[in-house]
């Protein structure tokens, strides 16, 4: 399997521009995570779906931030307008259950490096 | 609610040597530990879990780590580190939702 693929790995945009990462899950995996990486935040937990349904959404910031899974293979990530701040790593992640709940593990892909303007 | 911290942000180590990575656990419930490996530039991998069972447990490359449920501790120990044992390392717990809640990171970097 490829593993988790994210696309693209780069993005420079300016700010108030609309954004969107892109994520290829593992073929049946039934979870889909995204994450946010900041040096001042570490590691975030944004929102995850199961079996293409969104189940926790806290981790979105605010309402500029959005995300759909249209089907089990794909999902994107959305910032509109973008703001500075929202410069980060955004990283995917898939798994065939909650970490923990089974003996599977969260599976990352290479992140995308955002940078706003 | 379960949290998790890592004592050191970076651990300056020399190639060969010993290194321990550490880990302390806040939850009040059944606990589940992971560490998990981030290279640079690239996503995160896992090392290692404890689920449950013998306390001490063998990940990939080289790498242990062992539950304290008094100390409440989840240390990472490697014997001999090489130079590509370079990286981010990160401890994690799992809350009672299911969510991976992660510590802030400890940079290993490892020189010859």
């Amino acid at each position: 399997d490829a593993g988790v693929i994210q696309s693209p790995r780069h993005e420079v945009t300016e700010m108030g521009q609309e954004v969107t990462l892109r994520c290829k899950p593992i073929s049946g995996h039934d979870y889909l995570f995204w994450y946010r990486q900041t040096m001042m935040r570490g590691l975030e937990l944004l929102i995850y779906f199961n079996n293409n349904v969104p189940i926790d959404d806290s981790g979105m910031p605010e309402d500029r931030f959005s995300a759909k899974m249209p089907n089990a293979s794909f999902s994107t990530l959305k910032i509109q307008p973008s703001e500075p701040r929202d410069s980060a790593v955004y990283f995917c992640a898939s798994s065939f259950g909650l970490a923990g709940l089974t003996t599977d593990t969260q599976y990352f892909g290479p992140g995308t490096r955002l940078t706003v303007l | 609610a379960q949290s998790v911290t890592q004592l050191d942000s970076q651990v300056p180590v020399f190639e060969e040597a010993p290194v321990e990575l550490r880990c302390n656990y806040s939850s009040s419930v059944s606990v589940y530990l992971f560490w998990y490996v981030q290279y640079p530039n690239q996503g995160l991998q896992l090392l290692l879990k404890y689920l449950s069972g013998s306390t001490l447990v063998k990940g990939i490359n080289g790498f242990e780590a062992e539950f304290n449920k008094s100390q409440t501790s989840f240390h990472l120990r490697k014997p001999s580190v090489h130079i590509s044992d370079t990286a981010e390392y990160f401890c994690a717990i799992v809350n009672q939702g299911g969510k991976l809640i992660f510590g802030q990171g400890t940079e290993l970097s490892v020189k010859p």
